[in-house]
């Protein structure tokens, strides 16, 4: 049973260029949570997405930043107009459908991007 | 709004000395679930621990332990008998079940050094 998958493992971006990082839930799970981790940081929570519907977006950046589920493929996280800022390490994360006490959430190995 | 604090920024220990890493929570939903996660120097994050506000009861599982104290808010973990593949962040997170969803709030990640 394969794990949460992402790629690329590692992107390099020019500034002013657009970043498209995969996630690909584990079989059996609706749900995706993006994160982000700036260097020397603890996680952010960035995203919340069920297939078709983004269910929360309170952490996302207003603007260049944008996520969706689509009802077949993985996962995308587009960020346009990248900046050195963005540089960090991009984490996705799948459950199935929260219930009851099962909670646990099983992240991807992550996304590095750099922006040079 | 959820808080997660882990006050130790780095712990360093000799192997086979026990290590205990500080995490305390705040929240204002009653029901909630608290985790510990695993991030090695390969990057990846790896789920060790879900516990649920209604049960304080504490864990153990082989080298590791964790103590639950809902008075003090508070969700310690415990490595016995340290060894360097324990090297490692770790980070300590909390979902509301009141939250769309599951997403998690880390803590800023404590970070682990076991010397040989």
């Amino acid at each position: 049973n394969a794990g949460v998958m992402q790629n690329p493992r590692h992107l390099v971006r020019r500034r002013g260029q657009e970043a498209r990082l995969r996630c690909s839930p584990m079989k059996g799970h609706s749900h995706v949570y993006w994160y982000r981790q700036l260097p020397e940081e603890g996680l952010k929570f960035m995203v919340y997405l069920q297939k078709e519907n983004i269910i929360d977006e309170s952490g996302m950046p207003k603007e260049r930043f944008s996520a969706e589920f689509p009802k077949e493929g993985p996962s995308i996280l587009r960020i346009q107009q990248v900046v050195r800022g963005d540089s960090a390490a991009y984490f996705c994360a799948s459950s199935p459908p929260p219930a009851g006490t099962r909670r646990e959430q099983y992240f991807g190995p992550g996304t590095r991007l750099t922006v040079t | 709004a959820q808080k997660v604090t882990q006050a130790q920024t780095e712990i360093s220990v000799v192997e086979k000395e026990d290590v205990t890493l500080d995490c305390v929570y705040e929240t204002r939903d009653t029901t909630y679930y608290l985790f510990w996660y695993k991030q090695p120097p390969s990057g990846e994050l790896v789920f060790l621990i879900r516990r649920n506000s209604f049960d304080e009861q504490n864990e153990i599982s082989g080298r590791y332990s964790w103590n639950f104290q809902k008075s003090t808010s508070s969700f310690n973990f415990t490595i016995t008998a340290s060894q360097v593949v324990d090297s490692a962040v770790y980070f300590c997170a909390l979902s509301e079940a009141k939250a769309a969803g599951n997403k998690l709030t880390f803590g800023g990640g404590t970070r682990v050094l076991v010397k040989p």
